[in-house]
Protein backbone atom coordinates (compact mmCIF):
# COMPACT_ATOMS: atom_id res chain seq x y z
CA UNK A 1 0.00 0.00 0.00
CA UNK A 2 1.62 3.44 -0.87
CA UNK A 3 2.28 5.50 2.18
CA UNK A 4 4.17 8.87 2.80
CA UNK A 5 7.16 8.46 3.51
CA UNK A 6 9.57 11.27 5.76
CA UNK A 7 13.11 11.50 6.62
CA UNK A 8 14.87 12.05 9.07
CA UNK A 9 12.71 10.07 11.62
CA UNK A 10 15.27 12.25 14.14
CA UNK A 11 16.89 15.46 14.11
CA UNK A 12 19.01 17.27 16.91
CA UNK A 13 19.98 20.51 16.29
CA UNK A 14 21.44 23.52 18.05
CA UNK A 15 19.81 26.74 18.02
CA UNK A 16 20.61 28.98 15.03
CA UNK A 17 20.99 25.98 12.78
CA UNK A 18 19.26 25.65 9.55
CA UNK A 19 17.40 22.13 9.15
CA UNK A 20 15.72 20.85 5.90
CA UNK A 21 13.07 17.69 6.53
CA UNK A 22 12.32 15.69 3.84
CA UNK A 23 9.13 13.91 2.60
CA UNK A 24 7.92 11.37 -0.39
CA UNK A 25 4.40 11.93 -0.75
CA UNK A 26 2.31 9.46 -2.33
CA UNK A 27 3.01 9.51 -6.19
CA UNK A 28 -0.20 10.60 -7.40
CA UNK A 29 -1.16 12.76 -5.22
CA UNK A 30 -1.07 16.71 -6.26
CA UNK A 31 -1.87 18.36 -2.53
CA UNK A 32 0.89 18.74 0.09
CA UNK A 33 0.86 19.45 3.37
CA UNK A 34 3.07 20.15 6.67
CA UNK A 35 1.49 19.98 10.38
CA UNK A 36 3.62 20.17 13.45
CA UNK A 37 3.07 18.43 17.21
CA UNK A 38 4.77 19.82 19.89
CA UNK A 39 4.94 17.08 22.52
CA UNK A 40 1.95 16.93 24.56
CA UNK A 41 -0.30 19.14 22.50
CA UNK A 42 -2.56 19.26 19.47
CA UNK A 43 -1.24 18.19 15.85
CA UNK A 44 -0.89 22.00 14.15
CA UNK A 45 -1.13 23.11 10.37
CA UNK A 46 1.69 25.01 8.87
CA UNK A 47 0.99 24.93 5.22
CA UNK A 48 -0.59 23.28 2.08
CA UNK A 49 0.97 22.95 -1.07
CA UNK A 50 -0.21 22.76 -4.78
CA UNK A 51 1.06 23.19 -8.28
CA UNK A 52 4.27 24.54 -7.39
CA UNK A 53 3.17 27.04 -4.74
CA UNK A 54 1.63 27.60 -1.04
CA UNK A 55 -2.07 27.70 -1.34
CA UNK A 56 -2.45 28.23 2.42
CA UNK A 57 0.08 28.82 5.30
CA UNK A 58 -0.86 29.45 9.16
CA UNK A 59 0.51 32.33 11.55
CA UNK A 60 3.19 29.69 12.78
CA UNK A 61 4.55 29.51 9.07
CA UNK A 62 6.57 32.62 9.23
CA UNK A 63 9.77 34.01 7.43
CA UNK A 64 11.70 31.01 8.86
CA UNK A 65 10.16 28.30 6.78
CA UNK A 66 9.67 27.47 4.00
CA UNK A 67 8.44 24.88 1.47
CA UNK A 68 9.63 23.58 -1.60
CA UNK A 69 9.30 20.99 -4.23
CA UNK A 70 12.72 20.13 -6.03
CA UNK A 71 11.87 17.14 -8.30
CA UNK A 72 8.76 15.17 -9.02
CA UNK A 73 8.68 13.27 -5.65
CA UNK A 74 10.54 15.27 -3.08
CA UNK A 75 8.86 17.74 -0.44
CA UNK A 76 10.39 19.87 1.68
CA UNK A 77 10.16 22.11 4.96
CA UNK A 78 12.87 24.08 5.73
CA UNK A 79 13.61 26.26 8.68
CA UNK A 80 16.19 28.77 8.60
CA UNK A 81 17.31 29.47 11.82
CA UNK A 82 15.96 26.97 14.68
CA UNK A 83 14.77 28.13 18.01
CA UNK A 84 14.05 26.31 20.77
CA UNK A 85 10.20 26.25 20.28
CA UNK A 86 10.70 24.49 17.20
CA UNK A 87 11.31 21.34 19.05
CA UNK A 88 8.28 19.42 17.64
CA UNK A 89 7.30 16.02 15.66
CA UNK A 90 6.61 17.46 11.76
CA UNK A 91 3.99 15.47 9.77
CA UNK A 92 4.08 15.59 5.92
CA UNK A 93 0.59 14.55 4.03
CA UNK A 94 -0.66 14.31 1.18
CA UNK A 95 -4.49 14.38 -0.27
CA UNK A 96 -5.90 11.20 -1.41
CA UNK A 97 -9.42 11.64 -3.71
CA UNK A 98 -11.90 11.37 -1.34
CA UNK A 99 -10.17 14.98 0.83
CA UNK A 100 -8.45 12.61 2.95
CA UNK A 101 -5.13 13.19 4.00
CA UNK A 102 -2.54 10.66 4.57
CA UNK A 103 0.16 11.55 6.70
CA UNK A 104 3.89 10.27 7.39
CA UNK A 105 5.30 8.76 10.07
CA UNK A 106 6.73 12.28 11.10
CA UNK A 107 10.46 13.64 11.82
CA UNK A 108 10.85 14.58 15.33
CA UNK A 109 12.97 17.95 15.64
CA UNK A 110 15.38 18.92 18.57
CA UNK A 111 16.51 21.89 19.03
CA UNK A 112 19.36 22.65 22.21
CA UNK B 1 -15.33 25.09 9.82
CA UNK B 2 -17.91 23.65 12.15
CA UNK B 3 -16.64 22.96 16.19
CA UNK B 4 -16.73 19.34 17.41
CA UNK B 5 -16.78 18.12 20.32
CA UNK B 6 -15.61 14.71 21.59
CA UNK B 7 -15.38 12.81 25.37
CA UNK B 8 -11.49 13.24 26.74
CA UNK B 9 -11.63 9.52 27.34
CA UNK B 10 -13.23 6.49 26.87
CA UNK B 11 -12.25 2.69 28.10
CA UNK B 12 -13.27 -0.41 25.94
CA UNK B 13 -12.71 -4.14 27.02
CA UNK B 14 -10.93 -5.71 24.04
CA UNK B 15 -13.24 -7.94 21.48
CA UNK B 16 -16.14 -5.52 22.30
CA UNK B 17 -17.17 -2.83 20.12
CA UNK B 18 -16.14 0.52 20.59
CA UNK B 19 -18.59 3.54 19.73
CA UNK B 20 -16.56 7.21 20.02
CA UNK B 21 -19.41 10.11 19.93
CA UNK B 22 -18.85 13.14 17.89
CA UNK B 23 -21.00 16.23 18.32
CA UNK B 24 -20.88 19.12 15.63
CA UNK B 25 -24.38 20.62 15.65
CA UNK B 26 -23.27 23.66 13.90
CA UNK B 27 -22.35 21.36 10.79
CA UNK B 28 -22.87 23.17 7.32
CA UNK B 29 -24.43 21.40 4.31
CA UNK B 30 -21.34 20.84 3.15
CA UNK B 31 -19.51 19.69 5.34
CA UNK B 32 -17.93 16.62 5.86
CA UNK B 33 -17.44 14.45 9.06
CA UNK B 34 -14.01 12.46 8.83
CA UNK B 35 -11.93 10.88 11.78
CA UNK B 36 -8.52 9.88 12.30
CA UNK B 37 -6.63 8.76 14.93
CA UNK B 38 -3.10 8.84 15.99
CA UNK B 39 -1.59 5.90 17.84
CA UNK B 40 1.09 7.33 20.50
CA UNK B 41 3.33 9.72 18.83
CA UNK B 42 2.66 8.43 15.00
CA UNK B 43 1.12 10.22 12.51
CA UNK B 44 -2.38 10.49 12.28
CA UNK B 45 -4.37 7.61 10.50
CA UNK B 46 -7.72 8.69 8.39
CA UNK B 47 -10.41 6.52 9.45
CA UNK B 48 -13.05 6.87 7.37
CA UNK B 49 -15.42 9.78 6.59
CA UNK B 50 -19.00 11.03 5.20
CA UNK B 51 -21.79 13.27 4.27
CA UNK B 52 -25.19 12.03 5.49
CA UNK B 53 -25.19 8.31 4.47
CA UNK B 54 -23.71 5.76 7.16
CA UNK B 55 -20.50 4.59 5.75
CA UNK B 56 -18.52 1.14 6.64
CA UNK B 57 -15.14 0.34 5.53
CA UNK B 58 -12.46 -2.30 6.93
CA UNK B 59 -11.48 -0.71 9.27
CA UNK B 60 -15.00 1.11 10.79
CA UNK B 61 -18.54 2.08 10.35
CA UNK B 62 -19.45 5.40 11.05
CA UNK B 63 -23.49 6.40 11.94
CA UNK B 64 -24.75 9.92 11.45
CA UNK B 65 -27.91 11.36 13.20
CA UNK B 66 -30.84 12.12 10.28
CA UNK B 67 -29.52 16.10 11.46
CA UNK B 68 -26.58 15.30 11.05
CA UNK B 69 -25.64 17.27 13.99
CA UNK B 70 -23.86 13.89 15.81
CA UNK B 71 -22.12 10.65 14.82
CA UNK B 72 -20.84 8.13 15.61
CA UNK B 73 -17.23 6.59 15.26
CA UNK B 74 -17.66 1.90 15.66
CA UNK B 75 -14.91 -0.09 15.92
CA UNK B 76 -16.43 -3.35 15.69
CA UNK B 77 -14.35 -5.96 17.57
CA UNK B 78 -11.39 -3.39 19.73
CA UNK B 79 -8.04 -4.58 19.63
CA UNK B 80 -5.60 -3.48 21.92
CA UNK B 81 -4.05 -1.82 18.84
CA UNK B 82 -6.59 0.53 19.13
CA UNK B 83 -5.67 2.43 21.54
CA UNK B 84 -5.32 5.87 20.29
CA UNK B 85 -6.43 9.24 20.25
CA UNK B 86 -9.67 9.56 17.85
CA UNK B 87 -10.37 12.79 16.26
CA UNK B 88 -13.37 13.68 14.72
CA UNK B 89 -12.93 16.65 12.45
CA UNK B 90 -15.98 18.18 10.18
CA UNK B 91 -14.66 20.30 7.19
CA UNK B 92 -15.87 21.48 3.64
CA UNK B 93 -14.27 19.12 1.05
CA UNK B 94 -14.26 20.26 -2.20
CA UNK B 95 -12.27 18.18 -5.19
CA UNK B 96 -10.80 20.69 -6.92
CA UNK B 97 -9.48 22.88 -3.73
CA UNK B 98 -6.41 22.16 -2.02
CA UNK B 99 -6.53 23.99 1.29
CA UNK B 100 -9.26 22.48 3.26
CA UNK B 101 -6.70 21.96 6.05
CA UNK B 102 -7.54 19.91 9.09
CA UNK B 103 -7.63 21.67 12.38
CA UNK B 104 -7.51 18.92 15.35
CA UNK B 105 -9.31 19.17 18.41
CA UNK B 106 -8.16 17.25 21.48
CA UNK B 107 -10.05 14.58 20.42
CA UNK B 108 -11.12 11.49 22.78
CA UNK B 109 -8.57 9.07 24.03
CA UNK B 110 -9.63 5.39 23.56
CA UNK B 111 -7.64 3.17 25.73
CA UNK B 112 -9.11 -0.76 24.99
CA UNK B 113 -8.45 -3.13 28.14
CA UNK B 114 -7.33 -6.25 28.21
Amino acid sequence: EPEVTQTPSHQVTQMGQEVILRCVPISNHLYFYWYRQILGQKVEFLVSFYNNEISEKSEIFDDQFSVERPDGSNFTLKIRSTKLEDSAMYFCASRGPAGELFFGEGSRLTVL
Amino acid sequence: DAKTTQPPSMDCAEGRAANLPCNHSTISGNEYVYWYRQIHSQGPQYIIHGLKNNETNEMASLIITEDRKSSTLILPHATLRDTAVYYCIVRVYEPNFGNEKLTFGTGTRLTIIP
